[in-house]
């Protein structure tokens, strides 16, 4: 079966770095997504991995490896802001996205 | 990057009525759409995928009959929750996925059924 594992939630300080986790099991595989989803909004793209590595961008950096079937997502220098839920997808083999179930992260000062 | 649009961005209705729910991609063509249910506290729950010119594929446990999908252009998908009851007050949220397979999704709509 597809499965998408990710932690329910986690706490981290404003201006300190957390690394929210993901494991994968799709039906194929055409990369991973992390989306960052503010409470009442759509979700917003944040990255995308198809290689093994990491890729950064800014504060933001994520990381893949497909042989153990895991990702992660790092921020760095937490702001207040960087409060929010933040969904790990996998593209599988016919190109559609299978979600977990997100990551709630709250910063506290 | 590219835009997609929805309309309305909150709606309220009585129980028993229909209401109509529009997803464009305003800067790209997309050949599929995705339409998403979200519940508060919850992941995303992908409702259907709709490809253009033909009949949406509805996951399990989505009513095809209650929730109508139209998928007319490449620009253009609606969502149509039929028969509106209080149970389906949620936040619905499409997708559009470019020929990149990006996915990009609209800014969601709030639905109360009262």
């Amino acid at each position: 079966g597809q499965n998408i594992d990710q932690p329910t939630e986690m706490t981290a300080t404003e201006g300190a770095i957390v690394q929210i986790n993901c494991t994968y099991q799709t039906s194929g595989f055409n990369g991973l997504f992390w989306y960052q989803q503010h409470a009442g909004e759509a979700p917003t793209f944040l990255s995308y991995n198809v290689l093994d590595g990491l890729e950064e961008k800014g504060r933001f950096s994520s990381f893949l490896s497909r042989s153990k079937g895991y990702s992660y997502l790092l921020l760095k220098e937490l702001q207040m802001k960087d409060s929010a839920s933040y969904l790990c997808a996998s593209m599988d083999s016919n190109y559609q996205l299978i979600w977990g179930a997100g990551t709630k992260l709250i910063i506290k000062p | 990057g590219a835009v997609v649009s929805q309309h309305p961005s909150w709606v309220i209705c009585k129980s028993g009525t229909s209401v109509k729910i529009e997803c464009r991609s305003l800067d790209f063509q997309a050949t599929t759409m995705f339409w998403y249910r979200q519940f508060p506290k919850q992941s995303l729950m992908l409702m259907a995928t709709s490809n253009e010119g033909s009949k949406a594929t509805y996951e399990q446990g989505v009513e095809k009959d209650k929730f109508l999908i139209n998928h007319a252009s490449l620009t253009l998908s609606t969502l149509t929750v039929t028969s509106a009851h209080p149970e389906d007050s949620s936040f619905y949220i499409c997708s559009a996925r470019d020929r990149e397979h990006e996915q990009f999704f609209g800014p969601g709509t709030r639905l109360t059924v009262l």
